[in-house]
């Protein structure tokens, strides 16, 4: 039982198209980070969360953004969405330090049409 | 910026061979390395840190600081270790953490 849960699993959206995602982390765990992971490739990180402020971001646009909350919930949020950014988006929470590793949720697999 | 490289995205060994994937990685500071498995079906989940320098089931990982690498070994492979396998750094008192391409480990029988 990892704790880490996300929903939808599946999701399409149409080319322009505002779409949120959301992850319940395990609890305890404020640290939050999201993936987008391609077919074929390893996850490429989005961004981070750490006590509901952003501490990390990796080379995406401004049209990812997220949130987290004090009940270990989180958001990704992608707007004017692109055929592009079909893919699955990883949660992963962590408690501790920097060496514990993250625990992943299932994901949710975008397709933008 | 950190980087993570898994040259090979396919490996395929018998049945009670050895097997190493590889996983190379650049990283100006002191970088704490991982190794994550995601079974068929099933989620990335941690296999093992650099820092715990623990054996899980029959895989070690050794740190190379002049080689920089985080080579993934296990003397003697199962099928049940049929799976693909990311590397993944994290900068030393930073949360980020950058993966690899991914190494496809297919043990034959």
């Amino acid at each position: 039982e990892t704790g880490v849960t996300q929903s939808p699993t599946h999701l399409i959206k149409t080319r322009g198209q505002q779409v949120t995602l959301r992850c319940s982390s395990q609890s305890g765990h404020n640290t939050v980070s999201w993936y987008q992971q391609a077919l074929g490739q390893g996850p490429q990180f989005i961004f981070q969360y750490y006590r509901e402020e952003e501490n990390g971001r990796g080379n995406f646009p401004p049209r990812f953004s997220g949130l987290q909350f004090p009940n270990y919930s989180s958001e990704l949020n992608v707007n004017a969405l692109e055929l592009d950014d079909s893919a699955l988006y990883l949660c992963a929470s962590k408690g501790g330090g920097f060496d514990y590793g993250y625990t992943f949720g299932s994901g949710t697999r975008l397709t933008v049409v | 910026a950190q980087r993570v490289t898994q040259p090979e995205k396919l490996l395929s060994v018998f049945k009670g061979a050895p097997v190493e994937l590889k996983c190379n990685y650049s990283y100006s500071g002191s970088p704490e390395l991982f190794w994550y498995v995601q079974y068929s079906r099933q989620r990335l989940q941690l296999l093992l840190r650099h820092i715990s320098r623990e054996s899980i089931k029959g895989f070690t990982a050794d740190l190379n600081k002049g080689e920089t690498s985080f080579h993934l070994k296990k003397p003697f492979a199962q099928e049940e270790d049929s799976a693909m396998y990311y590397c993944a750094l994290s900068p030393y008192n930073n949360n980020d953490m950058r993966f690899g391409a991914g190494t496809r480990l297919t043990v034959k029988p």
